[in-house]
C-alpha cells in the first residue's frame, strides 16, 4: 500500500533563507506528485504538478524535483516571504487514487 | 471564475439524521474526488469519479455514499452521521484522463456530528 511521508512536520526559519520541503513514497510506480499549499482553516492550493515521466517543475521562487527511482521529491523555496508561511501538502496518483502525506508546517519568521 | 463550490461551508447535526454536501466545478471537469482531513491523519481520499455515472471507493468510503448523475455535480451523502465523521471535507476536480492533471480544491465543508 502506498504511504506519502512528508519531513519534517513542521520547520521554521528567517525571512531570505532558501529551504527545501520533502516527500517521500513506497510505491515508485506513480503517475504524477502534486504540491500544495493549505492556508489555516482554507482549502488547497495547487502549486506545482510534476508528470511521472518529467524531473522537475518551476514556478516562481518554487521548484519541485521529482526522483521515481528513490521515491523521493523536494519542493525548493527561494528567498522564503513571511507570506510563505502555511502547510505544504504533497500527493502521489496511482491507479486514479491520490494519496496525501500529512503535510510541512512552515513558519517563516519576519 | 473556474471554481469548485461547496455547500453548506459549516454544519452542525445529530447522530442519525441524513445530510449531504453539495460540490459543484464549473471547468467540464471528468475527475471528482471527496476528501476528509482529520488532524494527525492528513487527507484522505473517500470517493472519487472518473466521469458520469462512474464512481469509486477511496481509502475510507465506509458511511459514505456519492452519486454522479451530471458533469458538474458530486454530492456526498452521509445516511447516518456518526460522531466518528466529525471532519473537515474537501471536493476537488481535474481535467482530462482521470486524476492525471492537475487538482482543483473547494474551500472544504466543516461537519460536526453530535
Amino acid at each position: 500500500k502506498q504511504e506519502v511521508t512528508q519531513i519534517p512536520a513542521a520547520l521554521s526559519v528567517p525571512e531570505g533563507e532558501n529551504l527545501v520541503l520533502n516527500c517521500s513514497f513506497t510505491d515508485s510506480a506513480i503517475y504524477n506528485l502534486q504540491w500544495f499549499r493549505q492556508d489555516p482553516g482554507k482549502g488547497l492550493t495547487s502549486l506545482l504538478l510534476i508528470q511521472s515521466s518529467q524531473r522537475e517543475q518551476t514556478s516562481g521562487r518554487l521548484n519541485a524535483s521529482l526522483d521515481k527511482s528513490s521515491g523521493r521529491s523536494t519542493l525548493y523555496i527561494a528567498a522564503s516571504q513571511p507570506g510563505d508561511s502555511a502547510t505544504y501538502l504533497c500527493a502521489v496518483v496511482r491507479d486514479d487514487k491520490i494519496i496525501f502525506g500529512k503535510g510541512t508546517r512552515l513558519h517563516i519568521l519576519p | 471564475e473556474a471554481q469548485v463550490t461547496q455547500n453548506p461551508r459549516y454544519l452542525i447535526t445529530v447522530t442519525g439524521k441524513k445530510l449531504t454536501v453539495t460540490c459543484s466545478q464549473n471547468m467540464n471537469h471528468e475527475y471528482m474526488s471527496w476528501y476528509r482531513q482529520d488532524p494527525g491523519l492528513g487527507l484522505r481520499q473517500i470517493y472519487y469519479s472518473m466521469n458520469v455515472e462512474v464512481t469509486d471507493k477511496g481509502d475510507v468510503p465506509e458511511g459514505y455514499k456519492v452519486s454522479r448523475k451530471e458533469k458538474r455535480n458530486f454530492p456526498l451523502i452521509l445516511e447516518s452521521p456518526s460522531p466518528n465523521q466529525t471532519s473537515l471535507y474537501f471536493c476537488a476536480s481535474s481535467d482530462g484522463g482521470g486524476s492525471y492533471n492537475e487538482q482543483f480544491f473547494g474551500p472544504g465543508t466543516r461537519l460536526t456530528v453530535l
